[in-house]
């Protein structure tokens, strides 16, 4: 595809639920990361993907928050019994090895 | 990256003027520096990037200027337009690691 693309765009959910949220990259990128970033804040590194390699989950702020990434391509990051604080726009880029991250175009998260 | 709080260091210039907005990075060992806009609503956009071998670069009205040695970043926009109000970031970067983001500042076109 011409970009990162990111699914849904929007999504509500209830406190406790389950969410999915899906990332297609870039073909050919061999890194792709997750951040989230809340109203009005910077980017807060959730999750690193780099080709085979185990990935950096040193971001992820609890054990409710899990990514995997299949074939090296699309990526979902889940989210365990959602809390009112998970609400933030979620935001997936890829990148070749070293080079300039492109992002998408995130999806807002409403958990209420 | 960072959150630091609700409120972003804003910067205020009016159309016509050029635009400084700076940024302290952390790591002496990155290699890679890129800066980003991000509009409301949108992802954050590539906007120029520089190598740690190099001091300044030059794009279309942009200019990225590192000063290794106290670890600082800028962006300098000629001719500052009000399609350029937007939150800049800048990110630094190690080879093979993850990118590290500032916490942003909100520029501002006054008429």
């Amino acid at each position: 595809g011409a970009g990162v693309s990111q699914s849904p765009s929007n999504k509500v959910t209830e406190k406790g639920k389950d969410v999915e949220l899906r990332c297609d990259p870039i073909s050919g990128h061999t890194a792709l990361y997750w951040y989230r970033q809340s109203l009005g804040q910077g980017l807060e590194f959730l999750i690193y993907f780099q080709g085979n390699s185990a990935p950096d989950k040193s971001g992820l702020p609890s054990d409710r928050f899990s990514a995997e990434r299949t074939g090296g391509s699309v990526s979902t990051l889940t989210i365990q019994r959602t809390q009112q604080e998970d609400s933030a726009v979620y935001l997936c880029a890829s990148s070749s090895a070293g080079d300039t991250q492109y992002f998408g175009p995130g999806t807002r998260l409403t958990v209420l | 990256g960072e959150s630091v709080g609700l409120h972003l260091p804003t910067l205020s210039v009016q159309e016509g003027d050029n635009s400084i907005i700076n940024c302290a990075y952390s790591n002496s060992a990155s290699d890679y520096f890129i800066w980003y806009k991000q509009e409301s609503g949108k992802g954050p956009q590539f906007i120029i990037d520089i190598r740690s071998n190099m001091d300044k670069r030059q794009g279309q009205r942009v200019t990225v200027l590192l000063n290794k040695t106290v670890k600082h970043l800028s962006l300098q926009i000629a001719a500052t337009q009000p399609g350029d109000s937007a939150v800049y970031f800048c990110a630094e970067n190690i080879m093979g690691q993850n990118f590290v983001f500032g916490p942003g500042t909100r520029l501002s076109v006054l008429p």
